[in-house]
C-alpha cells in the first residue's frame, strides 16, 4: 500500500500559484500518481495523472522527481473557485484501488 | 472526460427500509466500479470493488449482506443499503474505471448520493 501524505490545509490568495506537495515514499513501480479535487457534497473531480517527470494539462501541472517518492501539484493563478479539498493518490499496483488520505483543504482568499 | 452519473442524488428514508443507489457510466464501458462512503469533514472510504459479471470485493469491516452490490452490465452498478439505520446516513459516491483492474486507467467519480435515514 502506497500511503500518501500531504498538508492538511493551505491558504492562498487569488492570482497566486499554489503548489501542493505529496509524499509517497513507498510507491510501487507500477503505481501512477493521481490528483483529484473535491467540492463539498460533490464527487471528486479528476485533475491530473502522471508516472514521472512533468505532466501539464489545461488546469494544472504535476511534477514528479526521478525517485517518485513525492509529487507536486501546481495550480497557476488560483481563483476563489479553486477553494476545495485536493487529494493525492497512488494507485495500487494490483487492482487499481484508490485509498484516499485526508487531502489538503485549499482556501483561496480575495 | 468520462461521465458518471448517480441516482438518486439524495434520499430520505425510514429506519429499517432498503435503499438502492444506481451508478452509471454514460459514455464508456466500465469493467470496474468502486463504491465509497464519506462522512462529514472526512475523506472518502472505499467500501467495495465490483467487476462486471462477478461478485463484489468488500473492504475489511464492510458488511456485504448489508451493502449489496450488483454490477450486471458494463454501464451500471447498484448499491443497496438493506435495513438502513441512522448510522448509515452518509454521502455515497461511486467511481468507474475502464480497465479490468483499474490499473493505469483513470477513475471517474459520480456526483454522489446523500442518504439520510430517520
Amino acid at each position: 500500500l502506497a500511503k500518501t501524505t500531504q498538508p492538511i490545509s493551505m491558504d492562498s490568495y487569488e492570482g497566486q500559484e499554489v503548489n501542493i506537495t505529496c509524499s509517497h515514499n513507498n510507491i510501487a513501480t507500477n503505481d501512477y500518481i493521481t490528483w483529484y479535487q473535491q467540492f463539498p457534497s460533490q464527487g471528486p473531480r479528476f485533475i491530473i495523472q502522471g508516472y514521472k517527470t512533468k505532466v501539464t494539462n489545461e488546469v494544472a501541472s504535476l511534477f514528479i522527481p526521478a525517485d517518485r517518492k513525492s509529487s507536486t501539484l501546481s495550480l497557476p493563478r488560483v481563483s476563489l473557485s479553486d477553494t476545495a479539498v485536493y487529494y493525492c493518490l497512488s494507485a495500487y499496483n494490483q487492482g487499481g484501488k484508490l485509498i484516499f488520505g485526508q487531502g489538503t483543504e485549499l482556501s483561496v482568499k480575495p | 472526460g468520462a461521465v458518471v452519473s448517480q441516482h438518486p442524488s439524495w434520499v430520505i428514508c425510514k429506519s429499517g427500509t432498503s435503499v438502492k443507489i444506481e451508478c452509471r457510466s454514460l459514455d464508456f464501458q466500465a469493467t470496474t466500479m468502486f463504491w465509497y462512503r464519506q462522512f462529514p469533514k472526512q475523506s472518502l472510504m472505499l467500501m467495495a470493488t465490483s467487476n462486471e459479471g462477478s461478485k463484489a470485493t468488500y473492504e475489511q469491516g464492510v458488511e456485504k449482506d448489508k451493502f449489496l452490490i450488483n454490477h450486471a452490465s458494463l454501464t451500471l452498478s447498484t448499491l443497496t443499503v438493506t435495513s438502513a439505520h441512522p448510522e448509515d446516513s452518509s454521502f455515497y459516491i461511486c467511481s468507474a474505471s475502464a480497465s479490468a483492474s483499474g490499473l493505469e486507467e483513470t477513475q471517474y467519480f459520480g456526483p454522489g448520493t446523500r442518504l439520510l435515514v430517520l
